[in-house]
């Protein structure tokens, strides 16, 4: 199975700063990732698909990026709506996995 | 409009077998290339892959799980089925139905709310 590594697991920041989610995949994948945001009580939001692809609806301060096998999601202003559970997905073969999550609050 | 909706028994005793309905509408599990996947958040971990069900009745499950699980479909009333046999506390958790589409850049862009299934002797 393919392994989905997230950095950090969780994270504190201030609303306005810019926060980077790490996810490293175990071997290729290509641009098959995608992210969620999951916040209790709700199902996960899907945020980025096919790596860079900003999901319908989604706050154009989200973006995601890919540097060989390390995919990250960037917050370029936190606000506090973005506290969550953040989530990547790989779908490039099964069995899908997902990443164990990065855990944002805000200070 | 596409929606899904999780329906379960709530509560069950370790061993029995777990029983899921995902009702849904906005598309057909008829239509070439549209699927059904099954996704859980168990208690104190993340969301786990557990199986697909396509509209050519394919599937796919998550080796893990794979002798434990059944998915079927019931085309003609926009219903998708997850059985898991003999379950156990690890099995406690939110399970949810999503709406997938073969060879699409989008895994799982619809999703159910969910529903808690609590596995307690």
């Amino acid at each position: 199975d393919i392994q989905l590594t997230q950095s950090p697991s969780s994270m504190s920041a201030s609303l306005g700063d810019r926060v980077s989610l790490t996810c490293q995949s175990s071997q290729g994948i290509g641009n098959y990732l995608s992210w969620y945001q999951h916040k209790p009580g709700k199902p996960p939001k899907p945020m980025i698909y096919y790596a860079t692809n900003l999901a319908d609806g989604v706050p154009s301060r989200f973006s995601g990026s890919r540097s060989g096998s390390d995919y990250s999601l960037t917050i370029s202003s936190l606000e506090s709506e973005d506290t969550a559970i953040y989530y990547c997905l790989q779908y490039d073969e099964y069995p899908l996995t997902f990443g164990s999550g990065t855990k944002l609050e805000i200070k | 409009q596409v929606s899904l909706k999780e329906s379960g028994p709530g509560i069950l005793q370790p061993f029995q077998t777990l029983s899921l309905t995902c009702s849904f509408s906005g598309f057909s599990l008829g239509t070439s290339n549209m699927g059904v996947g099954w996704i859980r958040q168990t208690s104190g971990k993340g969301l786990e892959y557990l199986a697909t069900i396509w509209w050519d009745d394919d599937k796919y499950f998550n080796p893990s799980l794979n002798s434990r699980l059944t998915v079927s479909k019931d085309t003609s009333n926009n219903q998708a089925f997850l059985k898991i046999t003999s379950v156990d506390t690890a099995d406690t958790g939110t399970y949810y139905c999503t709406q997938t589409v073969y060879g699409g850049y989008r895994p799982f862009d619809y999703w159910g709310q969910g529903v808690m299934v609590t596995v307690s002797s």
